[in-house]
């Protein structure tokens, strides 16, 4: 069973770094790409980053590029997510997921966490 | 700007059919975009329903189903049941790694 669990939410004053934590199991880690995916509260969904299975390949929404490190742990199956100069517009409950393949087709996502709430506030 | 668009509500009778959609502001939907579609319940984690425009994810019922309609991709749920109110997003591959959520439809059952 594939299970992906976040961690690392909370309140964060504005300006102010976190790093959110996934940790995989029941599949093989290396072998799928990584991504995660941001609510803030009452909206859509919003893709933010991707990592490929091998860690070389890595990409970002425009609203989170240059402020945002996607990354991934092998040797702990845990992904992470670098925030840095978090804004109030950050606030979000953020889900990690499985994506087949980081490009064309398989590039969906697949299984999803429960999701970790970041708070941006002063 | 592109922008993914969705009906931002719709609403099914019990056992009805109905079709959401899934756009682009300009230009077509296509399965170059590999469309997917998700739905997501208040208080809990999306579900992968469809991807690559018409597969169906492990353990989805085929009374949803996919498709190509016109310029737009689509989301048909027949036999609507109460427990499919929820929010449904399409996600779009937007190339160079990126993908794009449409802004979701809340579905209601009644």
């Amino acid at each position: 069973e594939v299970l992906l669990l976040e961690s690392g939410g909370g309140l964060v004053q504005p300006g102010g770094s976190l790093r959110l934590s996934c940790a995989a199991s029941g599949f093989t880690f290396s072998n799928y790409a990584m991504s995660w995916v941001r609510q803030a509260p009452g909206k859509g969904l919003e893709w933010v980053s991707v990592i490929s299975g091998s860690g070389g390949n890595t990409f970002y929404a425009d609203s989170v590029r240059g402020r945002f490190t996607i990354s991934r742990d092998y040797s702990k199956n845990t992904l992470y997510l670098q925030m840095n100069s978090l804004r109030v517009e950050d606030t979000a409950i953020y889900y990690c997921a499985t994506k087949t393949a980081v490009y064309g087709s398989g590039s969906h996502f697949d299984f999803w966490g429960q999701g970790t709430l970041v708070t941006v506030s002063s | 700007q592109t922008v993914v668009t969705q009906e931002p509500s719709f609403s099914v009778s019990p056992g009805g059919t109905v079709t959401l959609t899934c756009g682009l502001n300009s230009g077509s939907v296509s399965t170059s975009y590999y469309p997917s579609w998700y739905q997501q319940t208040p208080g809990q984690a999306p579900r992968t329903l469809i991807y690559s425009t018409n597969t169906r994810s492990s353990g989805v019922p085929d009374r949803f189903s996919g498709s190509i309609l016109g310029n737009k991709a689509a989301l048909t749920i027949t036999g609507a049941q109460a427990d499919d109110e929820s929010d449904y997003y399409c996600v779009l591959y937007m190339g160079s790694g990126t993908s794009m959520f449409g802004g979701g439809t809340k579905l209601t059952v009644l």
